[in-house]
C-alpha cells in the first residue's frame, strides 16, 4: 500500500527565514510526485511534478527535490504570502490513484 | 481561463438526508476527478473519468455514494444517504490527458471544493 508522511505537521517561521518541508514515501515503483499548495477554504494548488531520483524544479522561493525516498520542499527567504498548507502525493506506476500526505501547514511571520 | 467551477459552495444536511454536488470542469479537459478531504487530511480520490467512462472507482462508498458524467463534462456526485462521518470538503479536479514521458501524470486543477456538514 502505498504510504506518504509529511513532516513537520506545523512550521512557524519569521520572513525571511529559510526552511525545509520534508515528503517520505513509500511506494511499488513511483510514476511522479507532486507538491501543490492549498490556501484556506480553496482547492489545492499545483506546484511541482517530480518523476525521478535527483531531479530538481523551481519556483520564485520554492525548490523540490527527488530521492528514492522522500521529497523536499526548500522555501528560501519566505514572505507571508507563502503561509499555506502544502500538500505531496504519489502516484505509482499502473495507478490512476494518488496518494496525499495530510500536508504541512507553515505560517511565515512579517 | 476560467478555473473548475463547484456548486454549492457549503452545504448543511441532517443525516439520512440525500445531497448532490455539481462541477463543471476546465474546457477540454477531457479527464474529471472526485476527491473527499476531510479536516486534517489530505484529499482522497473517490473517482475518476475519462470523457464519460469511468476509470477508476475503487475508493468510492458505492453503497451510498454515486457519480456520472453524462455527455463527458459536468459532472455530479451524489450521496443517499449521508452519515455523520461524510462530513468533509469535496473537492473536483480535472485535467488535460497526455502528461508526456509516455504515460499520464496529468496536472490537476482543483475547484474550490464543496463544504458538507451532515448533522
Amino acid at each position: 500500500e502505498d504510504q506518504v508522511t509529511q513532516s513537520p505537521e506545523a512550521l512557524r517561521l519569521q520572513e525571511g527565514e529559510s526552511s525545509s518541508l520534508n515528503c517520505s514515501y513509500t511506494v511499488s515503483g513511483l510514476r511522479g510526485l507532486f507538491w501543490y499548495r492549498q490556501d484556506p477554504g480553496k482547492g489545492p494548488e499545483f506546484l511541482f511534478t517530480l518523476y525521478s531520483a535527483g531531479e530538481e524544479k523551481e519556483k520564485e522561493r520554492l525548490k523540490a527535490t527527488l530521492t528514492k525516498k522522500e521529497s523536499f520542499l526548500h522555501i528560501t527567504a519566505p514572505k507571508p504570502e507563502d503561509s499555506a498548507t502544502y500538500l505531496c502525493a504519489v502516484q505509482a506506476r499502473g495507478s490512476y490513484i494518488p496518494t496525499f500526505g495530510r500536508g504541512t501547514s507553515l505560517i511565515v511571520h512579517p | 481561463e476560467a478555473g473548475v467551477a463547484q456548486s454549492p459552495r457549503y452545504k448543511i444536511i441532517e443525516k439520512r438526508q440525500s445531497v448532490a454536488f455539481w462541477c463543471n470542469p476546465i474546457s477540454g479537459h477531457a479527464t474529471l476527478y472526485w476527491y473527499q478531504q476531510i479536516l486534517g487530511q489530505g484529499p482522497k480520490l473517490l473517482i475518476q473519468f475519462q470523457n464519460n467512462g469511468v476509470v477508476d472507482d475503487s475508493q468510492l462508498p458505492k453503497d451510498r455514494f454515486s457519480a456520472e458524467r453524462l455527455k463527458g463534462v459536468d459532472s455530479t456526485l451524489k450521496i443517499q444517504p449521508a452519515k455523520l462521518e461524510d462530513s468533509a470538503v469535496y473537492l473536483c479536479a480535472s485535467s488535460f490527458p497526455g502528461g508526456g514521458r509516455g504515460f499520464r501524470t496529468d496536472t490537476q486543477y482543483f475547484g474550490p471544493g464543496t463544504r458538507l456538514t451532515v448533522l
